[in-house]
């Protein structure tokens, strides 16, 4: 089975910053990575797909790049609406693979 | 406008049975995989199970082979059957739909999610 390394676990960051989450595959998974974006009480949103897609109606700030093991998501401006979980997703390969996900927290 | 909605969960005893079901509209059911995703409560997303277009189905590995995931594409309807539950199995159950039959990027997977239904296996 396939492992995602999702890291940080945990972050706090402020309105403005740059904030960068990475996805580690234990085998190479080309661009077959989503990212989605969950807020409490929420149903999970996605945000990128092929790696490095922007789903239609999400911001431009969100970025997506990588292909094979290493993957990252990129917010250029956090925003504070942007405060939320993010999770990563690999379906290359079943059984498919959530990330642990990253709670980007207010400093 | 698609839509995906679970129904189904609600309270049952360990060892106990549940059927889920996934009502889906807005777009070509038959042509689409659809998935099970499970949320623990304050916990991550767990991916539960898939069923293809062509009705070829993947399981995680630690169902240990008490969930059954099935579609019928006459009623729009993806169904996932969970036996022997225990207090592990207490989670919300999305279901998720994609990839398209023909999509070979990964464009259509994930793309849309069912609002949750609450399975409760109490201790």
């Amino acid at each position: 089975d396939i492992q995602m390394t999702q890291s940080p676990s945990a972050m706090s960051a402020s309105v403005g910053d740059r904030v960068t989450i990475t996805c580690r595959a234990s085998q190479g998974i080309s661009k077959f990575l989503a990212w989605f974006q969950q807020k409490p009480g929420e149903v999970p949103k996605r945000l990128i797909y092929a790696a490095s897609s922007l789903q239609g109606g999400v911001p431009s700030r969100f970025s997506g790049s990588g292909s094979g093991t290493e993957f990252t998501l990129t917010i250029s401006s956090l925003q504070p609406e942007d405060f939320a979980t993010y999770y990563c997703l690999q379906h290359n390969n079943y059984p498919l693979t959530f990330g642990g996900g990253t709670k980007v927290e207010i400093k | 406008e698609v839509q995906l909605v679970e129904s189904g969960g609600g309270l049952v005893q360990p060892g106990g049975s549940l059927r889920l079901s996934c009502a889906a509209s807005g777009f070509t059911f038959s042509s689409y995989g659809m998935n099970w995703v499970r949320q623990a409560p304050g916990k991550g997303l767990e991916w539960v199970s898939y069923i293809s277009s062509s009705s070829s189905i993947y399981y995680a590995d630690s169902l240990k082979g008490r969930f059954t995931i099935s579609r019928d594409n006459a009623k729009n309807s993806l169904f996932l059957q969970m036996n022997s539950l225990t207090v592990d199995d207490t989670a919300v159950y999305y279901c998720a739909r994609g990839p398209y039959q023909y999509d070979s990027t990964g464009w259509s997977a994930f793309d849309y999610w069912g609002q949750g239904t609450l399975v409760t296996v109490p201790s």
